[in-house]
């Protein structure tokens, strides 16, 4: 299995737990995305990797978001204090290369299906 | 910033006819342009991509042409079969001023019949 593997693949919180969800990128992968898509629609940007570094959070819609890569591999999404609008898809993917300067393709995990209740 | 919009869905055609499924996008950069497909039960996975403009992508049957001039990138295939059922998502990405990260349009629908 050299694919993007996330867990769990469905979660079900009730309003004001916490939850955290986990990405394996591609072994070697240098650049990791968090996406979340809400049913309906395309998958929005949430927060960019390179390597442990995280670039880029602009996507995330709140404080009760944070994302971590501590060794630059296998990445971790927590939700605090969840709540009904907090429910979607959340969606990893890496690619190879850094972002910048190089058109790279991104290999997408099966997504972990968050319902809020 | 940028953004995507494309074609509403749901499509639903017959086997063998042909398929058009428009995106426009806005963007500040110089965008690569991509066609993912989502099915039933599976993850996002690349179909084809384009990174200037003039540029064919082509994979499985399907092709889209990035145009500039009308900033465009549809995605056509010329007869379409049962199996090609699923959801389709343009997306565009522009390494240069967001370090890759996608903007993806709200996905179209596609249901062929036998």
């Amino acid at each position: 299995g050299a694919g993007v593997s996330q867990s769990p693949r469905y979660k079900v919180a009730k309003r004001g737990q916490d939850v955290a969800l986990r990405c394996d990128p591609i072994s070697g992968h240098v650049s990791l995305f968090w996406y979340q898509q809400a049913l309906g629609q395309g998958p929005e940007f949430l927060t960019y990797f390179q390597n442990e570094a995280q670039l880029d959070k602009s996507g995330l819609p709140s404080d009760r978001f944070f994302a971590e890569r501590p060794e630059g591999s296998v990445s971790t999404l927590k939700i605090q204090r969840t709540q009904q609008e907090d429910s979607a898809v959340y969606l990893c993917a890496s690619s190879l290369r850094r972002g910048l300067s190089t058109v790279n393709e991104q290999f997408f995990g099966p997504g972990t299906r968050l319902t809020v209740l | 910033g940028n953004s995507v919009t494309q074609m509403e869905g749901p499509v639903t055609l017959s086997e063998e006819a042909f398929l058009t499924i428009n995106c426009t996008y806005t963007a500040t950069g110089y965008p690569s342009l991509f066609w993912y497909v989502q099915y039933p039960g599976e993850g996002l996975q690349l179909l084809l991509k384009a990174t200037k403009a003039d540029d064919k992508g082509s994979n499985k049957g399907f092709e889209a042409t990035y145009r500039k001039e009308t900033t465009s990138f549809h995605l056509e295939k010329g007869s379409v079969q049962v199996s090609d059922s699923a959801v389709y998502f343009c997306a565009l990405s522009d390494p240069r001023t967001n370090a890759g990260k996608s903007t993806f349009g709200d996905g179209t629908t596609l249901t062929v019949k036998p």
